[in-house]
């Protein structure tokens, strides 16, 4: 079936760097843009930016440039997230979500990783 | 503080009906689709309804979408303890040229 597989939970100290693993299967991962979602404990839902799965290139939200890397390996069909110089304020959940070609919505979305920086 | 404003909660009991608004502007709701998503505790978000009124393959018939202007609105009908969750509606944003989400409403089901 149809599915995005995550990395496990991270906990990091300030400044450290980490990288979140978005592992897709079921359907052709070129096909169709990977999008990165963040939410912080107990907020809402904050869009990261997106990248192209065709061509690697990166799109990033304003507040996620810098210190945020989007990156594919297309033989093994995953997106990356890597956040460097790490603040406690990065601790959330990092959701990555596929765009449907159709609609433009997220249509699926991975389990979530939970990154924790704390000193 | 959202692009989109949702309520923060609603609240129904079994059975009944409720709506959850989500107000925008021209630069999003206004000329772009609406989607919403359901995130149950601790899950991620799932997909409900997408191009404003579409429901992907599963969703129940029990929830059902509309936009007007610079407005759209999520309803559930028949509800159940189930459906108690946290609700987003999100759209596309021309003038900030990145999607944008509500800042969610929570269901509570008495």
């Amino acid at each position: 079936q149809v599915q995005l597989v995550q990395s496990g939970s991270e906990l990091k100290k300030p400044g450290a760097s980490v990288k979140v693993s978005c592992k897709a299967s079921g359907y052709t991962f070129t096909s169709y843009a990977m999008n990165w979602v963040r939410q912080a404990p107990g907020q809402g839902l904050e869009w990261m930016g997106w990248i192209n799965t065709n061509t690697g290139n990166p799109t990033y939200a304003q507040g996620f440039t810098g210190r945020f890397v989007f990156s594919l390996d297309t033989s093994v069909s995953t997106a990356y997230l890597q956040i460097s110089s790490l603040k406690a304020e990065d601790t959330a959940v990092y959701y990555c979500a596929r765009v449907s070609v159709t609609s433009g919505a997220f249509d699926i979305w991975g389990q979530g990783t939970m990154v924790t920086v704390s000193s | 503080q959202s692009v989109l404003t949702q309520p923060p909660s609603v609240s129904a009991a079994p059975g009944q009906k409720v709506t959850i608004s989500c107000s925008g502007s021209s630069s999003n709701i206004g000329n772009n689709y609406v989607s919403w998503y359901q995130q149950l505790p601790g899950t991620a978000p799932k997909l409900l309804i997408y191009d404003n009124n579409k429901r992907p393959s599963g969703i129940p018939d029990r929830f059902s979408g509309s936009k007007s202007g610079t407005s759209a609105t999520l309803g559930i009908t028949g509800l159940q303890t189930g459906d108690e969750a946290d609700y987003y509606c999100g759209t596309w944003d021309s003038s900030l040229s990145g999607w944008v989400f509500g800042g969610g409403t929570k269901l509570t089901v008495l």
